[in-house]
Parts: C-alpha cells; sequence; structure tokens
C-alpha cells in the first residue's frame, strides 16, 4: 500500500518556466511533509519542508502549496533553469523527527533551454 | 562540519553472501536511520537505531540487521544476499530531541548482487 502518491513520474520545463509537481497522501496522522532534491549518484538533500498547520511556504524559488482537505501538496518551483534537473522526492511523516519518511516513487525533472 | 559519511561507496557481492555498510552520523546527530533505494523508487525505511537500540523497523526481513555504536556510527548487515537485494542504501542522521524533524541523508552505498 502505496501511502504518498506522487506524480507526475516525469517532467519536462523550459528554462525560465514553472514546474510543479503533486503528491497526494493517505494517513491524515502524518504532519510533516518535506521535499528532497537527488542528482545523480548522491544521496536525497533536503529542499523545504511544511507541517500543516500553514498552506503555503516559500523559500526563494520554491514554494510548497499544501491543501489539508483534500490531503494533497505541492512544490513549484519558479523560473526553473538547469541546475535543477534532478529528481524530486515528496516524503510525509507523523510528529516528531524520529518518525520514518514515506516517500513517493520521484519525479525526473529535465529542465531544457 | 561532515555530513553524513557512508561506506564504502560502491560494493559488489553474490547471492548468499553477507555485508556490511557502514554511517557516521552528522556532528551532533545522535539517531541514525537506514533506508533502501531501488533503482527508479523513493527510499524505504528499514530501519532506526537510537541510544544504540533499534527503536523501528520497516518491513524488511531478519536478514538485515544492524548496530548503532556509542559514537553514533552505525552499521547495516545483510545476510543472504539475494539480487534483490540490489540498491542504494542510504544512512539519514537526526536529532529529534533538539526539536527539528530534518533528516540529512548520506551519499549511499550502491549495492550490486551478482
Amino acid at each position: 500500500q502505496q501511502q504518498v502518491k506522487q506524480s507526475p513520474q516525469s517532467l519536462i520545463v523550459q528554462k525560465g518556466g514553472i514546474s510543479i509537481i503533486n503528491c497526494a497522501y493517505e494517513n491524515t496522522a502524518f504532519d510533516y511533509f518535506p521535499w528532497y532534491q537527488q542528482f545523480p549518484g548522491k544521496g536525497p538533500a533536503l529542499l523545504i519542508a511544511i507541517r500543516p498547520d500553514v498552506s503555503e511556504k516559500k523559500e526563494g524559488r520554491f514554494t510548497i502549496s499544501f491543501n489539508k482537505s483534500a490531503k494533497q501538496f505541492s512544490l513549484h518551483i519558479m523560473d526553473s533553469q538547469p541546475g535543477d534537473s534532478a529528481t524530486y522526492f515528496c516524503a510525509a511523516s507523523l510528529h516528531s523527527g524520529n518518525t520514518p519518511l514515506v516517500f513517493g516513487k520521484g519525479t525526473r525533472l529535465s529542465v531544457i533551454a | 562540519d561532515a555530513g553524513v559519511t557512508q561506506s564504502p561507496t560502491h560494493l559488489i557481492k553474490t547471492r548468499g553472501q553477507q555485508v556490511t555498510l557502514r554511517c557516521s552520523p552528522k556532528s551532533g546527530h545522535d539517531t541514525v536511520s537506514w533506508y533502501q533505494q531501488a533503482l527508479g523508487q523513493g527510499p524505504q525505511f528499514i530501519f532506526q537505531y537510537y541510544e544504540e537500540e533499534e527503536r523501528q523497523r520497516g518491513n524488511f526481513p531478519d536478514r538485515f540487521s544492524g548496530h548503532q555504536f556509542p559514537n553514533y556510527s552505525s552499521e547495516l548487515n545483510v545476510n543472504a544476499l539475494l539480487l534483490g537485494d540490489s540498491a542504494l542504501y542510504l544512512c539519514a542522521s537526526s536529532f529529534p530531541r533538539g526539536g527539528t524533524d530534518t533528516q540529512y541523508f548520506g551519499p549511499g552505498t550502491r549495492l550490486t548482487v551478482l
């Protein structure tokens, strides 16, 4: 049973465009939702994270939008750059940092010039 | 400040063998979690160690075991290797008592089972 569903599987965006990746979760007890960026041959690196008490969080060109009633959250990458080309994973976990992260299957983003 | 480090980087084993992977957490972190990432998939939680004890475990067989040392470093052991164990094994460290939920990942160990 997949608890976090991520879409699309792959995404191609023009340089300067907006990249949007969506995730849906099932467990209403989840209360921490991070996004990780992974380059080939590297481990995932935390990009941005949100808790359900806010509907949006922005850090630079990266924004998380959160819809608690729909049990959905999304990552928006504004002004996408070729250097953003990577695989992005959404994840969710229960309260506190010592609970396991449940990951989506990932989205491979390619930003083309 | 060194991040999470893992060794070795790559490893090739044959079916039936045993393997040990190592992880040193980020400075100040006392909790280590291990994840398995199959090709083209998201990481899957194996288990977590805190205060030298396994605290939580994912849906992995007993062939997967681990250990945490007093300096918070950790080992992942896999016995009786199967072809399906080929994956990137990731270690993540955290410091939950510090009030943060962030788990920091190492670069991983790529295990290939032939």
